[in-house]
Formats: structure tokens, C-alpha cells, sequence
């Protein structure tokens, strides 16, 4: 099985709103990714989780607020978006070391009004 | 700061023509993965390649990394209108998480 979901498939919310998206594995994979993908341009990481510890921090604003709560659960806390962060979300994984194949979820498509 | 770029940017051919998609960097990657993405999906691993000089084939695609790892190509026989789709090289340096997406190819193959 190497299927990574995510929830929800489309989400529009305000400016004001908080919202999370979220994602999950079970494949035992111990490393997590957050990427955000613009039409037209290739993925951008945001995130990197290493056994549930937060590894990488692409200088993201803080209006996204990443958390793991386990191994096979990260989530992408949104608050006071903006327009321009209306994008693809992915989520990844991959088994523990730097370097090894990640596996992508389906995406979140978000729409900041 | 580590770039893969990707060559052709765009290419339309009719089916059962071949061709080939680069992906070139001037640093060394520990491994390259080529994905294809459709819109509005997650990039769906086709590959991974590890070793300099390694070439894989997955049925009509075959994938090559370079001697020095820093470039990999993929070379598609026969194209099908099925093939359609965002072609994307990615790896991280050495020791990192920090993986980087090449540029991408949108390839269209017409029936």
C-alpha cells in the first residue's frame, strides 16, 4: 500500500478563517512533507517532519502553522490567509532517510477569499 | 542554491513518435525521482534512480542517471495519448530533506 491521503479535497475559507488540512500514511513512513504548488510551477516545500519533529522550515509565514501528532498524521493549521496563498497542497512521505522516494497524496485545493 | 532544470519546457507529438526529456543540475543529487502529475492530482512516482550510470525501464519509458548524478534523462518509445501529462524530475542534496522539483515538461501527445 502506498497510499497517502488528504482531507479535505477543496477547501474555500475567508480571510478570517482558521482551517486545517490534514494527511495521513500508513506505510511506516517516518519522514513528512508539506509542499505548496502554484498553476503552472512545479512543487515548493514548505515542511519537513523527521520522527515527528519538525526538520525544515522553508521561511514559511506563520499564518501556516504545521503539526505531527504521530507518525502517520500530519496536519497544516491555517489562520488570516491571504489571496496569493490560494494554491495545490501536497502531502508526502517517505520511509526515514534523507534522500528516499516520497509518495504524494491526491492535494488539497485551497481558495482564500 | 541547487536548481534542476528541465528541458524541453513544453513538447507536442503525435502518438508513436519517441522522445526524451532532460533534467540537468550542476550539483549531485543522492538519488533523482521522476514523477507525472495530471492537473489538480499529486505527482505519482514513476522512478527512482540511486546509482551514477543506472538506467531503469518501466514498459515504453526508460529512465538514466547520469555518470556524475547531477542530470537524468527519460526517454519515451511510441508515445500514447495516455502519456499525457507533467513530467517532474526531484531530489535532495546529500544528507538533506530539502528536495527541489525540476521545472517540469508538459508533454501532450496527440492521437
Amino acid at each position: 500500500d502506498t497510499e497517502v491521503t488528504q482531507t479535505p479535497k477543496h477547501l474555500v475559507m475567508g480571510m478570517t478563517n482558521k482551517k486545517s488540512l490534514k494527511c495521513e500514511q500508513h506505510m511506516g513512513h517516518r519522514a513528512m512533507y508539506w509542499y505548496k504548488q502554484k498553476a503552472k510551477k512545479p512543487p515548493e516545500l514548505m515542511f519537513v517532519y523527521s520522527y515527528e519533529k519538525l526538520s525544515i522550515n522553508e521561511s514559511v509565514p506563520s499564518r501556516f502553522s504545521p503539526e505531527c501528532p504521530n507518525s502517520s498524521l500530519l496536519n497544516l493549521h491555517l489562520h488570516a490567509l491571504q489571496p496569493e496563498d490560494s494554491a495545490l497542497y501536497l502531502c508526502a512521505s517517505s520511509r526515514a532517510d534523507p534522500g528516499d522516494e516520497q509518495y504524494f497524496g491526491p492535494g488539497t485545493r485551497l481558495t482564500v477569499t | 542554491t541547487q536548481l534542476l532544470e528541465q528541458s524541453p519546457q513544453f513538447l507536442s507529438i503525435q502518438e508513436g513518435e519517441n522522445l526524451t526529456v532532460y533534467c540537468n543540475s550542476s550539483s549531485v543529487f543522492s538519488s533523482l525521482q521522476w514523477y507525472r502529475q495530471e492537473p489538480g492530482e499529486g505527482p505519482v512516482l514513476l522512478v527512482t534512480v540511486v546509482t551514477g550510470g543506472e538506467v531503469k525501464k518501466l514498459k515504453r519509458l526508460t529512465f538514466q542517471f547520469g555518470d556524475a548524478r547531477k542530470d537524468s534523462s527519460l526517454h519515451i518509445t511510441a508515445a500514447q495519448p495516455g502519456d499525457t501529462g507533467l513530467y517532474l524530475c526531484a531530489g535532495a542534496p546529500p544528507g538533506t530533506y530539502k528536495y527541489i522539483f525540476g521545472t517540469g515538461t508538459r508533454l501532450k501527445v496527440l492521437a
